[in-house]
């Protein structure tokens, strides 16, 4: 699976949007881009994914650069339950054997 | 959607016995199972692959003997921190795939104390 990086932490006011970047600039062109995000002392939550369009569920938007090699979570109104580290992976997906490799991601913390 | 239970939340043991942790999918079937360890403030580790039926697949420098994983049917697995010291306690979680898009299904973690 491709690499990714990402800040180690950001900070949001709350009722702002959240925009957390991610680069990916060895993505395959199979892999699509995931998002998790883990509140502390609970297991991983799936956000969204896409491959090359954005997307938007009821939680985040997910903008995906023409190139693939760099996307945008973006959370539009972050509230302090949104403080959770957001991890940026990407992998073929779609098979029930692939592995989710985290690493380190973003420790974002909505202030007040 | 799917759902994963993991139990038990949190178990204190004495160093030298051995703790179970359970991971269920409640709504559906999963083959596959994977276990992870998190230190705090570390992200999570991947320690093995869990297939039903069958051994599980450890990642490098994972103890196979020390972490027993058995997945015998096709809604459960088991990891068994055997011969547990201090250095294991850790936040262990473990998750379970559908096989679709949105896969991954991860349950609530176990945190693990050895004293």
């Amino acid at each position: 699976d491709a690499k990714t990086t990402q800040p180690p932490s950001m900070d949001c006011a709350e009722g702002r949007a959240a925009n957390l970047p991610c680069n990916h600039s060895t993505i395959s062109g199979n892999e699509y881009v995931y998002w998790y995000r883990q509140i502390h002392s609970q297991g991983p939550q799936y956000i969204i994914h896409g491959l090359k369009n954005n997307e938007t569920n009821e939680m985040a938007s997910l903008i995906i650069t023409e190139d693939r090699k760099s996307s945008t979570l973006i959370l539009p109104h972050a509230t302090l339950r949104d403080t959770a580290v957001y991890y940026c992976i990407v992998r073929v997906g779609g098979t029930s054997y692939d592995k989710v490799i985290f690493g380190p991601g973003t420790s974002l913390s909505v202030i007040p | 959607g799917a759902v994963v239970s993991q139990h038990p939340s949190r178990v204190i043991c004495k160093s030298g016995t051995s703790v179970k942790i359970e991971c269920r999918s409640l709504d559906f079937q999963a083959t596959t199972m994977f276990w992870y360890r998190q230190f705090p403030k570390k992200s999570l580790m991947l320690m093995a692959t869990s297939n039903e039926g069958s051994k599980a697949t450890y990642e490098q420098g994972v103890e196979k003997d020390k972490f027993l994983i058995n997945h015998a049917s096709l809604t459960l697995s088991t990891l068994t921190v055997t011969s547990a010291h201090p250095e294991d306690s850790s936040f262990y979680i473990c998750s379970a795939s559908t096989g679709s898009l949105i896969s991954h299904t991860f349950g609530s973690g176990t945190r693990l104390t050895v004293v």
